[in-house]
């Protein structure tokens, strides 16, 4: 099962623009992070928030938490086409497995 | 930099046949995870390993999947018979921390298994 509904499914942008991706949740968490994945390929981890974080810079990546609604989100500022990927975010639970439950992805395609 | 090995990246099988992948995680990661992505969806855990013990399997499908870490490093997942609908990414992870909270983790390159 998949906790996350990450909107919008797919997004299109012109290289520069700014691209944002939301992502909402069910259940409580002890932190939301987001991971990158190329064509084909493994993903790759951006950024890690934790439940009591609001804000979370790093490079071209802000994201923002807020527990009270259940959602993230995740802009990419200045965005080139090497940023065409898909994003998924994926939350830890407050559990004894240190699972995560990822969504079903953003797929971003930014043209150069 | 480390990274986790896999292998094979691609197999091509026929079904009813079995199937082996292999990983190696980053040399000091104590908890391991096998995935498994459908096209177009998140991955979905199938196997969790804390050093050489599963502490989740929930979501594997024990009548033809199977998983070991026998030493606490490496892993094997395996199926047997394939089925058409097991066509997907097959990924490895390894995370330092243990299984207390959940950690940033390290995903393989993957294996692309096609069932035919």
């Amino acid at each position: 099962s998949q906790q996350g509904e990450e909107d919008p499914q797919a997004l299109s942008i012109q290289e520069g623009e700014n691209a944002t991706m939301n992502c909402s949740y069910k259940t409580s968490i002890n932190n939301l992070q987001w991971y990158r994945q190329n064509s084909g390929r493994g993903l790759v981890h951006l950024i890690l928030i934790r439940s009591n974080e609001r804000e979370k810079h790093s490079g071209r990546l802000r994201v923002t938490l807020d527990t009270s609604k259940k959602s993230s989100s995740l802009l990419i500022t200045a965005s080139r086409a090497a940023d065409t990927a898909s994003y998924f975010c994926a939350t830890g639970r407050s559990s004894n497995t240190g699972k995560l439950i990822f969504g079903q992805g953003t797929t971003l395609q930014v043209k150069p | 930099e480390a990274e986790v090995a896999q292998s094979p990246r691609y197999k091509i099988t026929e079904k009813s046949q079995a199937v082996a992948f292999w990983c190696d995680p980053i040399s000091g990661h104590a908890t391991l995870y096998w995935y498994r992505q459908i096209l177009g969806q998140g991955p979905e855990l199938l196997v969790q390993f804390q050093d050489e013990s599963v502490v989740d399997d929930s979501q594997l499908p024990k009548d033809r999947f199977s998983a070991e870490r026998l030493k606490g490093v490496d892993s094997t997942l395996k199926i047997q018979p394939a089925e058409l609908g097991d066509s997907a990414m097959y990924l490895c992870a390894s995370s330092l921390e243990s299984q207390v909270r959940s950690d940033t983790q390290y995903f393989g390159p993957g294996t692309r298994l096609t069932v035919l």
